[in-house]
């Protein structure tokens, strides 16, 4: 089955403890990408990815790091969290960039204490 | 800068009816894609819709169209036929042609009523 994954689904952590969020697509896309959705702000684009070792800053980078050694993989790391960052994440993957559909991961909701 | 306005944050119709979702945006560019994701509880983000602002013609996939107006920036969707399963978040997106960035609207949350 074509699909994004992600974990952990769930996280609960305290400010300063780093931590990373994994990503996986097995569709062999090119582009990978980071949203966090936040109430009323709909969802922005923290960081992305447009193949191996290629990634840029999405909108919203500050305080995030990203690494893309595997087409399929693209981890988001959160070195030094704090509460701000609480929010719901979504990983999304499409074959040739924005303008096409892109297949979004079931989320990671994190809690950041 | 705001790229992607929706003007709705909550919208209820009952079942059986038709609603109208607004979204409007902002670009100087004459060739970008247009999108409309829905976001059930669940959380998963489904594609609904993709306009290509080059084809004039509105895109529909069965019970959702698009009402694209490039001159005003409007890119509204239409649900007919409203069902029980449409209700969702509804966000809007925007992605410019040659550019590696998308931006989404802040959603429009859709209640069908039995």
């Amino acid at each position: 089955e074509a699909q994004v994954t992600q974990n952990p689904r769930y996280l609960i952590t305290v400010t300063g403890k780093k931590l990373t969020v994994t990503c996986s697509q097995n569709m062999n896309h090119e582009y990978m990408s980071w949203y966090r959705q936040d109430p009323g702000l709909g969802l922005r684009q923290i960081y992305y990815s447009m193949n191996v070792e290629v990634t840029d800053k999405g909108d919203v980078p500050e305080g995030y790091k990203v690494s893309r050694k595997e087409k399929r993989n693209f981890p988001l790391i959160l070195e030094s969290p704090s509460p701000n960052q609480t929010s719901l994440y979504f990983c999304a993957s499409s074959t040739q960039g924005f303008g096409e559909t892109q297949y979004f991961g079931p989320g990671t909701r994190l809690l950041v204490l | 800068a705001q790229t992607v306005t929706q003007s709705q944050p909550e919208m209820s119709v009952q079942e059986a009816e038709t609603v109208t979702l607004s979204c409007t945006y902002d670009t100087s560019e004459s060739n970008y894609y247009l999108f409309w994701y829905k976001q059930p509880p669940s959380r998963q983000m489904i594609l609904v819709i993709r306009q290509e602002a080059y084809k004039q013609q509105n895109a529909t996939e069965n019970r959702f169209s698009v009402n694209f107006q490039k001159a005003a920036k409007s890119f509204s969707l239409k649900i007919s036929d409203s069902q029980l399963g449409d209700t969702a978040m509804y966000f809007c997106a925007f992605s410019w042609y040659n550019n590696n960035d998308m931006r989404f609207g802040a959603g429009t949350r859709l209640t069908v009523k039995p």
